[in-house]
Formats: C-alpha cells, structure tokens, sequence
C-alpha cells in the first residue's frame, strides 16, 4: 500500500525550531519530487515546499524562505522540514505529498498521494 | 503570483444534483490546473489533473473542463459522499498556488 506518515508536529514557542519527517512506503520513494503543503485551522491549502528526486533542487514559498528547509533520504525514504524562527502564523496541519507529472510529457504535476498530516502549534 | 478565485464560496446542493464550481487564474495557466476534495479530518484527494484528467479510481460524474484562466469542476449527479470541500490549485509556475476552496453542503 503507498503511504504517508508525517510526525515531529507539536506546541512550540515562537522563534523555537522543529523538525517535521515523512515517512515513505509502498512506492520508490526516490523517483519522485516531494513536497509539504499546510492547512492553518479552518483555513485552505498553502504549497510549502518542494524538493526534487535528488535533492538537488529546492523550492519555497515566500513566506519560509530562509526559515524553513526541506530535505530528504532517500536511503529511508523519508523527507523532512526543519523549520526555525516558528512564528504563530506557522501554525497548521502541516502535509507530506507525493507528487506526480503528468503524463502528457509537460513537466507540470499534481500531488497525488497525501499523508494525514502532522500538526504544529506556535503559541506562547 | 498566480492567483486563484474559485466560485462559488459555498453551495447547497442536494442528492441527484449536477453541480458547477468555477476557478479562475489571474493570467493564463494553460490546463495546468489541478482539482482536490477534502473531506472534513482528511487529507486532500486529488480528482483532476491537467484540467479534464480524471485520476484513477475517481468516479467518472466528476469531470473537469476549461483552458487559459478559466476552468470547472463538474459533478454530474451528486453522491451523499460528495459533500466536501473542493479546491483547484495551478501548476503552471511556482509557486503552486491553491483556490480558497468551495465547500459542497447538503441542501
């Protein structure tokens, strides 16, 4: 079964740091890019970051820019979001997702498995 | 940035319905455009890509159309498990932006 598990979420303090993972099974975690998307409590989706097969490659939104990092191992099949600086804006279901290129040659692509998400909480 | 505008907000709809959600980006994105549900406690599923591609296992009454800026979601007879919130979301450049989302109500 292809699968998605995040953990590392919980309550922080603001400016304090955390350490999301993604745990990968049932596919070839290593061809494919990756990504993590968050949901503020009862608020839409928000595209966090991406980060290709190899690594090589590493893109963010605006607002985690210098903040958050993505990284993955492939050997464990498992992606990451170091996140520091944590601000109360932060806070979110915070998403792992597979993504996958469409097949019409394009190099665009949709998120086509999701994990259950882990949830980080930034509060004083 | 890409914007993205979905319409309606909101939609009553009842069992049997055919329902039309509307997305709209701010410059041309092509038919890189992609369609989510998300139930409420679950992760989003993904139910179009590439505008009007149903992804596997999807029932076929959801259908997508529409190219440049303006696209739909269609269900042509709504299911009681329907009833969800949809969001479309762009492909076309990063950052990959999201709608706000449409939530489907039971009428």
């Amino acid at each position: 079964e292809v699968q998605l598990v995040e953990s590392g979420g919980g309550l922080v303090q603001p400016g304090e740091s955390l350490r999301l993972s993604c745990a990968a099974s049932g596919f070839t975690f290593s061809s494919y890019w990756m990504t993590w998307v968050r949901q503020a409590p009862g608020k839409g989706l928000e595209w966090v970051a991406n980060i290709k097969q190899d690594g090589s490659e590493t893109s963010y939104v605006d607002s985690v820019k210098g903040r958050f990092t993505i990284s993955r191992d492939n050997a464990k099949s498992s992606l990451y979001l170091q996140m520091s600086g944590l601000r109360a804006e932060d806070t979110a279901l915070y998403y792992c997702a597979r993504v996958t290129g469409y097949d019409d040659g394009s190099g665009r692509y949709y998120r086509d498995v999701w994990g259950k998400g882990t949830t980080v909480t930034v509060s004083s | 940035d890409i914007q993205m505008t979905q319409s309606p907000s909101s939609l009553s709809a009842s069992v049997g319905d055919r329902v039309t959600i509307t997305c709209r980006a701010s410059q041309s994105i092509r038919t890189y455009l992609n369609w989510y549900q998300q139930k409420a406690g679950k992760a989003p599923k993904v139910l179009i890509y590439a505008a009007s591609s149903l992804q596997s296992g999807v029932p076929s009454r959801f259908s997508g159309s529409g190219s440049g800026t303006d696209f739909t979601l269609t269900i042509s007879s709504l299911q009681p498990e329907d009833f969800a919130t949809y969001y479309c979301q762009q492909s076309h450049s990063t950052p990959v932006t999201f709608g706000q989302g449409t939530k489907l109500e039971i009428k």
